[in-house]
């Protein structure tokens, strides 16, 4: 069984581009949570999705962050018009249910850099 | 508001001493607890957790961390620290895992 796996592990945007970073979550986890760490800092919370539903998404940037979990596929973390302040890395963890009563495994991270 | 305070940034011990870093919560209701390390360039790996019963928790890699609920703490501790212990360490609260700035841990020889 894979671990998370977020992709791409780096990924360069110019400004004013848009950026897709992807999180395929471990087999049989439908529980999704997005963090994006700033250099030298701690993990912000984002977003907290259930297969096809945002259940928490009070972490998010009102405008140009969206994130999806579909029924099929990996979930989205989509970041349009992106500008330097967006560079940092983002890290998605899965778990098979919440968090209070399973273990949430943490992907690799992508690294965006915004030049 | 589900909020984590770690107050210290940076904790350097000496190879083999005792080690306890502090996490302080703010939770509206008895708090799903976590310690997670991060190693540079690497994801996070959970290292203990609480939901509820004893309030002494053992965890992985020789951690422990002890749940009081009249000082809001979930501190964390091993008797005896190895240098591969040197990592970030996050504490977090909450089912959605709200994070904590985090304690960079330095380990001298």
């Amino acid at each position: 069984n894979a671990g998370v796996m977020q992709n791409p592990r780096h990924l360069v945007r110019r400004r004013g581009q848009e950026a897709r970073l992807r999180c395929s979550p471990m087999k049989g986890h439908s529980h999704v949570y997005w963090y994006r760490q700033l250099p030298e800092e701690g993990l912000k919370f984002m977003v907290y999705l259930q297969k096809e539903n945002i259940i928490d998404e009070s972490g998010m940037p009102k405008e140009r962050f969206s994130a999806e979990f579909p029924k099929e596929g990996p979930s989205i973390l989509r970041i349009q018009q992106v500008v330097r302040g967006d560079s940092a890395a983002y890290f998605c963890a899965s778990s098979p249910r919440g968090t209070g009563v399973a273990e949430a495994f943490f992907g690799q991270g992508t690294r965006l850099t915004v030049v | 508001a589900q909020s984590v305070t770690q107050p210290d940034i940076h904790i350097t011990v000496s190879e083999g001493a005792s080690l306890e870093l502090r996490c302080n919560y703010s939770y509206g209701a008895t708090p799903y607890l976590f310690w997670y390390v991060q190693s540079p360039g690497q994801g996070l790996q959970l290292l203990l957790k609480y939901f509820s019963g004893d309030t002494l928790v053992q965890g992985i890699k020789g951690f422990e961390a002890e749940f009081k609920r009249s000082q809001s703490s979930f501190n964390l501790r091993k008797p005896s620290v190895h240098w591969s212990d040197a990592a970030e360490y996050f504490c977090a609260v909450g089912a959605a895992m709200r994070f904590g700035a985090g304690t960079r841990l330095t380990v001298k020889p």
